[in-house]
């Protein structure tokens, strides 16, 4: 399968505890993105990476959140002191190009976080 | 402030009949629109993508349409099956804005009844 893989693809944790989500895209995908998705909500914008690059971040990323991308390849998405309000599902995806417009973004299958 | 609506959260068809899935949207720079399909605990799936230049895009049984003028845009499956139960996500983004942010609207859920 050479689509966007995520791990894990679940994970329940104790509030304030942290968490830590891994994104390989696809091959030859120079861009890298995170969103989230909650309940009745369409995916929302976090952060995007070209190459190893963070280009932009959502206000919603809060200094609890910090994305990395080491190498141009894998990324990781750390939360740390959960809150309740975290749990979502987080997705990794990934394009080939210069922007979200004109390009097709590929999504992987997400990380459930459930904080209780 | 939405900017990309689906303003039907559900939608019932009997197979083989027509869906029809709405979205519209209020920024007139968007100019790159994109349907995503998306089952239970999986992400989203890209299905068909439309540029604002155009103002129809087919594949196989889908296709998109888009009435810039209205804002509108609708993606049509013909015949519906089972197996396209699920939710639809409408997305929208534009050159020169956000580099990474594709604009969703909150989906709507597509049953297709045997």
């Amino acid at each position: 399968d050479t689509g966007v893989s995520q791990d894990p693809r679940h994970k329940i944790t104790k509030r304030g505890q942290n968490v830590t989500f891994r994104c390989d895209p696809i091959s030859e995908h120079n861009r890298l993105y995170w969103y989230r998705q909650t309940l009745g909500q369409g995916p929302e914008f976090l952060t995007y990476f070209q190459n190893e690059a963070q280009l932009e971040k959502s206000r919603l990323l809060s200094d609890r959140f910090s994305a990395e991308r080491p190498k141009g390849s894998f990324s990781t998405l750390e939360i740390q002191r959960t809150e309740q309000g975290d749990s979502a599902m987080y997705l990794c995806a990934s394009s080939l190009g210069q922007g979200a417009s004109g390009n097709t973004i590929y999504f992987g299958e997400g990380s459930w976080l459930t904080v209780v | 402030d939405q900017q990309v609506k689906q303003n039907s959260p559900s939608l019932s068809v009997q197979e083989g009949r027509i869906s029809i899935l709405n979205c519209d949207y209020t920024n007139s720079m968007f100019d790159y629109f994109l349907w995503y399909k998306k089952y239970p605990a999986e992400g989203p799936t890209f299905l068909i993508s439309i540029s604002s230049i155009k103002d129809k895009n087919e594949d196989g049984r889908f296709t998109v349409f888009l009435n810039k003028s209205a804002k509108h845009l609708s993606l049509h499956i013909v015949p519906s099956q089972p197996g396209d139960s699920a939710v639809y996500f409408c997305a929208a983004s534009y050159y020169g804005g956000s580099q990474g942010n594709l604009i969703f609207g909150k989906g709507t859920k597509l049953s297709v009844k045997p």
